[in-house]
């Protein structure tokens, strides 16, 4: 399967609790971005990279949540400190410059 | 104000009837537009690029409106596969070609 995958796909973890989320985009694909989807709700953008380059930050990207693209192929997504609040749908896009997005399955994170 | 709303729905039509869905933008510097499908708790799905001069892929039809800010997607002859949420997503217009998206339409489709 050459499309992008993500891990976990459901995280249930306690208030307080760390996660870590990971993303593996589609091969030659530059850029890759997060989105957090709550229910009933369309996909919201958290941040982006353009290879190894964080570019953007949204203002829904607290303090307690940082993401990496160390060499520029995988990602990985870290919330600090769960809240009830941070429980979504976490989902991860890659693509080619600017061209077309596409989606991985998701990690379901659930804190309770 | 949402910068992409839509009819959350449901819409719910028989087998072979024929529904459209619309949605409006509110940022005029949005250059690129698709219609996503959604399967409930799975991943948004790229239904369609949106082009001004309007495109069809089967029973697909999109439509923008660029002076309106107004993107449509017919769907003809509905089938019970195309029961899912179609999301209306636009480009922010800046460099980051980060998506907004509507918060979905909902499609039922009877047998």
């Amino acid at each position: 399967d050459t499309g992008v995958s993500q891990d976990p796909r459901h995280k249930i973890t306690k208030r307080g609790q760390n996660v870590t989320f990971r993303c593996d985009p589609i091969s030659e694909h530059n850029r890759l971005y997060w989105y957090r989807q709550t229910l009933g709700q369309g996909p919201e953008f958290l941040t982006y990279f353009q290879n190894e380059a964080q570019l953007e930050k949204s203002r829904l990207l607290s303090d307690r949540f940082s993401a990496e693209r160390p060499k520029g192929s995988f990602s990985t997504l870290e919330i600090q400190r769960t809240e009830q609040g941070d429980s979504a749908m976490y989902l991860c896009a890659s693509s080619l410059g600017t061209a077309e997005q596409y989606f991985g399955p998701g990690t379901r994170l659930t804190v309770t | 104000r949402k910068e992409v709303e839509q009819d959350p729905g449901p819409f719910n039509v028989p087998e072979g009837a024929t529904v459209a869905f619309n949605c409006t933008y509110s940022n005029s510097a949005s250059q690129s537009f698709f219609w996503y499908r959604q399967d409930c708790r799975k991943e948004p799905k790229l239904l369609m690029s949106v082009y001004s001069s309007g495109n069809e892929d089967g029973r697909f039809t999109a439509q923008l409106n660029r002076a309106s800010q107004y993107i449509s997607l017919l769907i003809r002859d509905s089938k019970l596969s195309d029961s899912a949420t179609y999301l209306c997503v636009v480009n922010k217009g800046d460099s980051s070609y980060k998506l907004i998206f509507g918060s979905g339409t909902r499609l039922l489709v009877r047998p």
